[in-house]
């Protein structure tokens, strides 16, 4: 079924760095979302986008949607520690309404 | 803080025995999934309930056996699981919405290790 690719897998910041990390489908997506795993805890949902060049934002987070709909980005500004774990994008698979997760970028936070 | 409540947290079980994940939400929902998450991966969906009717199920073991008695809990039975089994099995629930998603609220997952 149609996956949605993310990258990078890791990422190391030093605290108040920026950190971006993107996922692309090789087909339109009727929308994407956002969650985020802290180190030994849950997805929990951010976001979700649906229209054509949305962008949405939560604080220093910004949330992209690509305008031809197959791309997406989170951008996070001045990283804290508090921002530490996995990052999941998630679209639909093929006819389905059930979210299918990127593998994720883990993002590292140095003090 | 979640509204989808898991138990228990950790199990530790031999490849004979048979257990049970516990799942509860009362959020109203009425589609609740299992989703199974191995170290460093993404959540693999196992299964969906729909109205309390099973709809999905990705091609998962009959080792693994889902029940859904009412719109608020959700089971999943195990039995002669393999060591491959050990996992984090976490339980969601959503709304079944008009929109172009599902909004997925995730339960703090039971830490499985199959020994």
């Amino acid at each position: 079924g149609q996956q949605v690719m993310q990258i990078p897998q890791y990422q190391h910041v030093q605290e108040g760095e920026d950190f971006t990390t993107y996922c692309n489908s090789s087909t339109t997506l009727s929308n994407i979302q956002w969650y985020k795993q802290r180190p030994g805890g849950h997805p929990v949902f951010l976001i979700q986008l649906v229209k054509s060049g949305e962008v949405k934002k939560q604080k220093r987070l910004t949330f992209q949607f690509g305008e031809a709909k197959k791309n997406s980005s989170l951008h996070i500004t001045a990283t804290q520690t508090t921002d530490v774990g996995t990052y999941f994008c998630a679209g639909p698979s093929g006819g389905s309404y059930i979210p299918t997760f990127g593998r994720g970028t883990s993002l590292i936070v140095h003090p | 803080d979640t509204e989808v409540t898991q138990t228990p947290k950790h199990l530790v079980m031999g490849m004979t025995n048979k257990k049970s994940l516990k799942c509860e939400q009362h959020m109203g929902h009425r589609a609740m999934y299992w989703y199974k998450q191995k170290a460093k991966k993404p959540p693999e969906l196992m299964f969906v309930y729909s109205y309390e009717k099973l709809s999905i199920n990705e091609s998962v073991p009959s080792r693994f056996s889902p029940e859904c008695p009412n719109s608020s809990l959700l089971n999943l039975h195990l039995h002669a699981l393999q060591p491959e089994d050990s996992a984090l099995y976490l339980c969601a629930s959503s709304q079944v919405s008009r929109g172009p998603g599902e909004k997925l609220f995730f339960g703090s997952g039971t830490q499985l290790s199959v020994l």
